[in-house]
């Protein structure tokens, strides 16, 4: 049972380049999320889907556009990375009553 | 406006010491749930333990144990014996209680233990 799986893993960027990272799970939970951490500021919300078809924005959604594929799929798009998106990225998927399970994680260097 | 403290950015002591991380927390809700993470230096983040916000009663599991206080709005974790490999970042998180829909976290800004052999 892989869980929630990131890709890619490692990347580094030039400013002004885009990327879309990918997260997939594979246990059938309707509520998906992407967090960024930053040093010395814990994790922060960027977007979530609370279900197929829907997204919201969460605490920290400038730079950044998000895509529910489908209920596995929920990927983070940045159009013009900037220096200040360098971070590492999570990506989490959870169920009513059930607690978030993370993924590995993306350590995005904006150059 | 949900938030989380974790005023002690971190720690060090020796091996075999007791160490309490502390949370404090804010919220308007009645019902939430709070969460412990350990973020050990590979870098994912480890589950430790969810609290419904009704459910007072103290934890524990081996040498890891939780004091939650309403009355205080905290949420500590002690390790008992600490051990090298309890050498991680630790975050508390809360999320509102929601039967449907999402759960979103709100982590503090985490604590950094440094367990010295």
């Amino acid at each position: 049972n892989a869980g929630v799986t990131q890709t890619p893993k490692f990347q580094v960027l030039k400013t002004g380049q885009s990327m879309t990272l990918q997260c997939a799970q594979d246990m059938n939970h309707n509520s998906m999320y992407w967090y960024r951490q930053d040093p010395g500021m814990g994790l922060r919300l960027i977007y979530y889907s609370a279900s197929e078809g829907t997204t919201d924005k969460g605490e920290v959604p400038n730079g950044y556009n998000v895509s529910r594929l489908n209920k596995r799929e929920f990927s983070l798009r940045l159009e013009s990375a900037a220096p200040s998106q360098t971070s590492v990225y999570f990506c989490a998927s959870s169920e009513a009553g059930v607690r978030a399970f993370f993924g590995q994680g993306t350590r995005l260097t904006v150059v | 406006a949900q938030k989380v403290t974790q005023a002690q950015t971190e720690i060090s002591v020796v091996e075999k010491e007791d160490v309490t991380l502390d949370c404090v927390y804010e919220t308007r809700d009645t019902t939430y749930y709070l969460f412990w993470y350990k973020q050990p230096p590979s870098g994912e983040l480890v589950f430790l333990i969810r609290r419904n916000s009704f459910d007072e009663q103290n934890e524990i599991s081996g040498r890891y144990s939780w004091n939650f206080q309403k009355s205080t709005s905290s949420f500590n974790f002690t390790i008992t014996a600490s051990q090298v490999v309890d050498s991680a970042v630790y975050f508390c998180a809360l999320s509102e209680d929601r039967i449907q829909g999402a759960q979103k976290l709100v982590f503090g800004q985490g604590t950094r233990l440094t367990i010295n052999p």
